[in-house]
């Protein structure tokens, strides 16, 4: 089946640095990746929609220059997380969808913890 | 705007009993429906989907959800819980029209106890 690989699991940063998080479709192209955010015990949030050779699209109350996402191939897209605070500590999760399909298919997630 | 509402936080059932997780979803289109669960530790996982069709849908593990159009409800069931079915579950919709992102209720942690 479908899988989708995330890179890093875990990643603890100091406060203000940069992290950059990885989202790989490793058996089919996705046209259109998804970023959620899912902190402690609470549901997981859309962030944004990465679409290839375009500009992704945040949802509100998120900032595109603090959550820059790439989508340069139809196998990867990226999420990095500049200047990050201790806030930013969280879940992140990526999903990508093939063509004309629902988004079934997850990433592990990525533990980011700043310090 | 579509949302999702699980009505229920935290349920602690006992080995053997019958489940039921309410879900409700407010959008007045044609939608996917999806039940996932995250088990301690992993990631989310796929439990079933509802596209189209017969309105009850079978899916892994002996979970099953029935969708009721008119009540705009996905609740999903089992009829006997096992101790290895301590996770958080969250129903997820999306609108049936192309690439769109899902939206999640936001969980009901399921404690089994032996």
């Amino acid at each position: 089946g479908a899988v989708v690989s995330q890179h890093p699991s875990r990643v603890i940063c100091k406060s203000g640095t940069s992290v950059k998080i990885e989202c790989r479709s490793l058996d089919f192209q996705a046209t259109t990746m998804f970023w959620y955010r899912q902190f402690p015990k609470q549901s997981l949030m859309l962030m944004a929609t990465s679409n290839e050779g375009s500009k992704a699209t945040y949802e509100q109350g998120v900032e595109k220059d603090k959550f820059l996402i790439n989508h340069a191939s139809l196998t990867l897209s990226t999420l990095t997380v500049t200047s990050a605070h201790p806030e930013d500590s969280s879940f992140y999760i990526c999903s990508a969808t093939r063509v004309a399909d629902s988004p079934l298919h997850f990433g592990n997630g990525t533990r980011l913890t700043v310090t | 705007a579509q949302s999702v509402s699980q009505h229920n936080h935290h349920v602690i059932l006992s080995e053997a009993a019958s489940l039921e997780l309410g879900c409700n979803y407010s959008y007045g289109g044609t939608v996917n429906l999806f039940w996932y669960v995250q088990y301690p530790g992993q990631h989310l996982q796929l439990l079933l989907k509802y596209f189209s069709g017969d309105p009850l849908v079978k899916g892994i593990k002996g979970f099953e959800a029935e969708f009721i159009k008119s009540k705009f409800s996905f609740n999903l069931r089992k009829p006997s819980v096992q101790w290895s079915d301590t996770a958080e579950y969250f129903c997820a919709v999306n609108r049936n029209s192309g690439n769109t992102p899902l939206v999640f209720g936001k969980g009901t942690r399921l404690s089994v106890i032996a």
